[in-house]
């Protein structure tokens, strides 16, 4: 089956500092990748949608300019929580969608997650 | 904008016993998608089983089936025999059409126990 990596699985950084998440499709092209953000004991809400070589597309309330997406190959998107706060801290998970031609459906796979503190 | 309820916020089961969790939704859109996704402690996601709507059988995955009720927006999980591998947090979604601008809405889940 399709496999999605995010590195790192979990990282604790200090109030001011940026820290990037990477997620990749180890054995498939990703047309499509998303961010979620997960909340203790929540569900998961989406952030962005990125396609290779395109803006991310932001849900309304998202900051863009906080949570910077970079989606520079199918088989890597990144994202950048810039100048993190205590309110940042979260469990940030990455899907990847196959886009195959002719399917009438294209199947989502996530990646493990990755859980950010920030002191 | 789609809607996905999950109206069970716990459930528990013992195990080998059968256990429905329900999910309904709000759409007024015809084409799409229904998926029920695990999430065990790992936090991993994991797809559990998945309905076309155009499609009137209902999904059946081994010990997991849902039953489709379009008309009545509903969508429920049934899981047979359970096992104690069961025991996760499980997410009803719902997926407008195709395309690369479609995506996922998550309901806010429901934990399930399975107990011995």
């Amino acid at each position: 089956g399709a496999v999605v990596s995010q590195h790192p699985s979990w990282v604790i950084c200090k109030s001011g500092t940026s820290v990037k998440i990477e997620c990749r499709s180890l054995d498939f092209q990703a047309t499509t990748m998303f961010w979620y953000r997960q909340f203790p004991k929540q569900s998961l809400m989406l952030m962005a949608t990125s396609n290779e070589g395109s803006k991310a597309t932001y849900e309304q309330g998202v900051e863009k300019d906080k949570f910077l997406i970079n989606h520079a190959s199918l088989t890597l998107s990144t994202l950048t929580v810039t100048s993190a706060h205590p309110e940042d801290s979260s469990f940030y998970i990455c899907s990847a969608r196959v886009g195959l031609a002719g399917r009438i459906y294209n199947e989502q796979f996530f990646g493990p997650g990755t859980r950010l503190t920030v002191l | 904008a789609q809607t996905v309820t999950q109206s069970q916020p716990e459930m528990s089961v013992q195990e080998a016993e059968t256990v429905t969790l329900s999910c309904t939704y709000d759409t007024s859109e015809n084409n799409y998608y229904l998926f029920w996704y695990k999430q065990p402690p790992s936090r991993q996601m994991i797809l559990v089983i998945r309905q076309e709507a155009y499609k009137q059988q209902n999904a059946t995955e081994n010990r997991f089936s849902v039953n489709f009720q379009k008309a009545a927006k509903s969508f429920s999980l049934k899981i047979s025999d359970s096992q104690l591998g069961d025991t996760a947090m499980y997410f009803c979604a719902f997926m407008k059409g195709v395309g690369t601008a479609s995506k996922l809405t998550f309901g806010t889940g429901t934990r399930l126990q399975v107990t011995l």
